[in-house]
């Protein structure tokens, strides 16, 4: 079955990039996505990406895929106070476009 | 993107009782889905609810626990049954997007059973 790895936790200077990491197992995932979720809210969608791309940029995001080490991370520059969330990344494989999540990584971010 | 609201959002309720949740979209969508995030944890699928077809339910999942209903392209219904304090979880609808694969969520309901 899919499973998807994160590190738990990564902290972080104001000002400085954060690189969150995320493995999965399953060679026929479609597409990739990254969620921020912050203290008692719900889940926003930031970016995602196909699995025939090796790279996506987004203002301060950038989401590379390796598929063949099947390994995705995001980064986020400049980051910010507001940027400290749970961060999770999911899969989708074939059609079902049902999400399997990561196990999630709370980016704390420090002045 | 979609305007997704969810009621209740937040609920106690007692052991052996039932709760459903409502989830309304401002969009006509062909796929839903019910997840639940249990305390600290990531988020599990229960349920895929397409609208003029029965619901889909996850390993783990069984309808007479967790009956769905989707009348419509917009609305959907997930309701917990006969409750036990291992349902206290937040739970969440999704719709996918299928023009761009973009799957988004609604705020969630904040479930604690007692």
């Amino acid at each position: 079955g899919e499973d998807v790895e994160q590190s738990l936790f990564l902290s972080v200077r104001e000002g400085d990039s954060s690189v969150i990491n995320c493995t999965y197992t399953d060679s026929s995932s479609t597409y990739l996505y990254w969620y921020k979720q912050e203290p008692g809210a719900g889940l926003q969608l930031l970016t995602y990406i196909f699995s025939n791309m090796d790279m996506k940029q987004d203002q301060r995001l950038t989401v590379l895929l390796n598929k063949k080490d099947k390994h995705l991370s995001l980064r986020i520059a400049d980051t910010q106070t507001g940027d400290s969330a749970i961060y999770f990344c999911a899969e989708t494989t074939g059609t079902a476009s049902k999400l399997t999540f990561g196990t999630g990584t709370r980016l704390q971010v420090t002045l | 993107s979609a305007v997704i609201s969810q009621k209740p959002s937040r609920d106690i309720c007692q052991r052996g009782t039932s709760l459903t949740i409502q989830c309304q979209v401002d969009s006509q969508v062909t796929m839903m889905f019910w997840y639940r995030q249990q305390p600290g944890q990531s988020l599990t699928l229960i349920a895929t609810a397409n609208q003029g077809s029965e619901a889909t339910y996850e390993s783990g999942f069984v309808i007479d626990k967790f009956p769905i209903s989707r009348p419509n392209l917009t609305f959907s219904t997930l309701t917990v049954s006969n409750m036990s304090p291992e349902d206290s979880s937040i739970y969440l609808c999704s719709v996918l997007w299928t023009s761009s694969y973009e799957q988004y969520f609604g705020p969630g309901t904040r479930l604690t059973v007692t």
